[in-house]
C-alpha cells in the first residue's frame, strides 16, 4: 500500500495570497489526484495529475486558480491562488495504487491539509 | 460513470450488525464495487471491494446481488470506533474516483 504525506498539515492564510501545498508518495504511482472537502461535505475532485502530461480540471476548477505540478512519480503539488475565504476547506491528495491485485484498483489518500482563510 | 445512493444518515447501538445499502442502477460491466470509510480529520480508507456475490475480509462483508444494481456493506457488531461516514463507488481501474455524500454512521453506546 501506498504511504502518502502532505505539507502542510494546516495554515491560514490571508486573503489574496496563494498557499503551495505538497503530497509526497513511497513509491512510484502514474495517477495521482487532488480533492477538496469542505466542512461537513463530501470530497470534490479538483483534478486529476499523471506524470508527464498536464494536469486534468474537473468542471468548475481551473488551472489559473489551482495550478498543479507533477514532476516526477512520486511528488505533486498544487497552489491554491489568489486566495479568498470560500477556498478555506480540507485538500486531500491520493494516489491510484497500480500494483494492487484487486482489479478495480484501489485510492489512498493523504491526511489532508487545512485551509483556513481570513 | 455510475452514480451511487446511499441513505445520508444511519444510527446503531453497540454491538448491532450495520447494513448499508446503496443503489448502483447504472453500473457497467467492467466497474467495480468499493466502499470507503473516513474518520474526521482524515483521508478517506479504502475498507472493502466486489464485483459480485459476496466478498468477505476482517473489517466487512460485502453482499452483490446478481444484478449489481445495489451492494450493502455489512458491518458485523459495530463499536464506538466504527462512527464515520462510508462511501460507496462503483469505477473501473484507473477511472477517477468520484465521492457522493455518503453514510454518516453514529454508534450509540
Amino acid at each position: 500500500s501506498a504511504v502518502i504525506s502532505q505539507k502542510p498539515s494546516r495554515d491560514i492564510c490571508q486573503r489574496g495570497t496563494s498557499l503551495t501545498i505538497q503530497c509526497q508518495v513511497d513509491s512510484q504511482v502514474t495517477m495521482m489526484f487532488w480533492y477538496r472537502q469542505q466542512p461537513g461535505q463530501s470530497l470534490t475532485l479538483i483534478a486529476t495529475a499523471n506524470q508527464g502530461s498536464e494536469a486534468t480540471y474537473e468542471s468548475g476548477f481551473v488551472i489559473d486558480k489551482f495550478p498543479i505540478s507533477r514532476p516526477n512519480l512520486t511528488f505533486s503539488t498544487l497552489t491554491v491562488s489568489n486566495m479568498s475565504p470560500e477556498d478555506s476547506s480540507i485538500y486531500l491528495c491520493s494516489v491510484e495504487d497500480q500494483g494492487a491485485v484487486r482489479a478495480g484498483n484501489e485510492q489512498f489518500f493523504g491526511p489532508g491539509t487545512r485551509l483556513t482563510v481570513l | 460513470l455510475a452514480k451511487t445512493t446511499q441513505p445520508i444518515s444511519m444510527d446503531s447501538y453497540e454491538g448491532q450488525e450495520v447494513n448499508i445499502t446503496c443503489s448502483h442502477n447504472n453500473i457497467a460491466t467492467n466497474d467495480y464495487i468499493t466502499w470507503y470509510q473516513q474518520f474526521p480529520s482524515q483521508g478517506p480508507r479504502f475498507i472493502i471491494q466486489g464485483y459480485k456475490t459476496k466478498v468477505t475480509n476482517e473489517v466487512a462483508s460485502l453482499f452483490i446481488p446478481a444484478d449489481r444494481k445495489s451492494s450493502t456493506l455489512s458491518l458485523p457488531r459495530v463499536s464506538l470506533s466504527d462512527t464515520a461516514v462510508y462511501y460507496c463507488l462503483v469505477k473501473t481501474s484507473y477511472d477517477k474516483v468520484i465521492f457522493g455524500p455518503g453514510t454518516s454512521l453514529s454508534v450509540i453506546p
